[in-house]
């Protein structure tokens, strides 16, 4: 199976801050690569897949980069409404799996 | 609008089954692949296994941790999606979620949209 690993586990940053957030694969997956938000007690909300491209709906203060193994996720102006759990996930091959999780919280 | 409503979660024994069910409304339901998504309690998330659509004769995939055990399957009269446990064990134990999926250009498949959760307890 495809290994993610998320980097950092957990961030704290104020408003206003321009906040990055890190997934590396353990083989080249290409751009088959999902972001989602995930708040406290609640579904996981599909935020950018094709690893740059924004669902229908989603800010455009949210963006994604990158390609083959590493991948970025930016929130481009932090706001108390983004204080949630981002996860990465591949789509390349059977099994989908997911990174382990980045906690942003608001300073 | 698109709608995913799960059901069926409760407290079942270790080696129990149980049958969880999603009801999905605003979109044709025989059209799309369809998942389900589990995430232990405290724990990030882990997929379970999918049901493809229609044209592919809704064939499925199962995570190594569920095959043999766990049976996804679908009822389009009904716009449902169902999720067969049998021989649970307290590992098992989670929010369950339905997802849609959809293909992009590339003809991969992504979630887009997400039921709210059914929580399953394995506990004698």
């Amino acid at each position: 199976d495809i290994r993610m690993t998320q980097s950092p586990s957990s961030l704290s940053a104020s408003i206003g801050d321009r906040v990055t957030i890190t997934c590396r694969a353990s083989q080249d997956i290409r751009n088959y690569l999902a972001w989602f938000q995930q708040k406290p007690g609640k579904a996981p909300k599909s935020l950018i897949y094709a690893a740059s491209s924004l669902q229908s709906g989603v800010p455009s203060k949210f963006s994604g980069s990158g390609y083959g193994t590493e991948f970025t996720l930016t929130i481009s102006s932090l706001q108390p409404e983004d204080s949630a759990t981002y996860y990465c996930q591949h789509y390349d091959t059977y099994p989908p799996t997911f990174g382990g999780g980045t906690k942003v919280e608001i300073k | 609008e698109v709608q995913l409503v799960e059901s069926g979660g409760g407290l079942v024994q270790p080696g129990g089954s149980l049958r969880l069910s999603c009801a999905a409304s605003g979109f044709t339901f025989s059209d799309h692949y369809m998942d389900w998504v589990r995430q232990a309690p405290g724990k990030g998330l882990e997929w379970v296994g999918r049901t493809r659509d229609k044209i592919n004769s809704y064939s499925t995939e199962y995570a190594a941790s569920v095959k043999g055990r766990f049976t996804v399957s679908r009822d389009g009269s009904k716009n449902s999606l169902y999720l067969q446990m049998n021989s649970l064990q307290s590992e098992d134990t989670a929010v369950y979620y339905c997802a849609r999926s959809i293909r992009d250009s590339s003809g991969h498949y992504n979630f887009d949209y997400w039921g709210q959760g059914t929580l399953v307890t394995v506990s004698s």
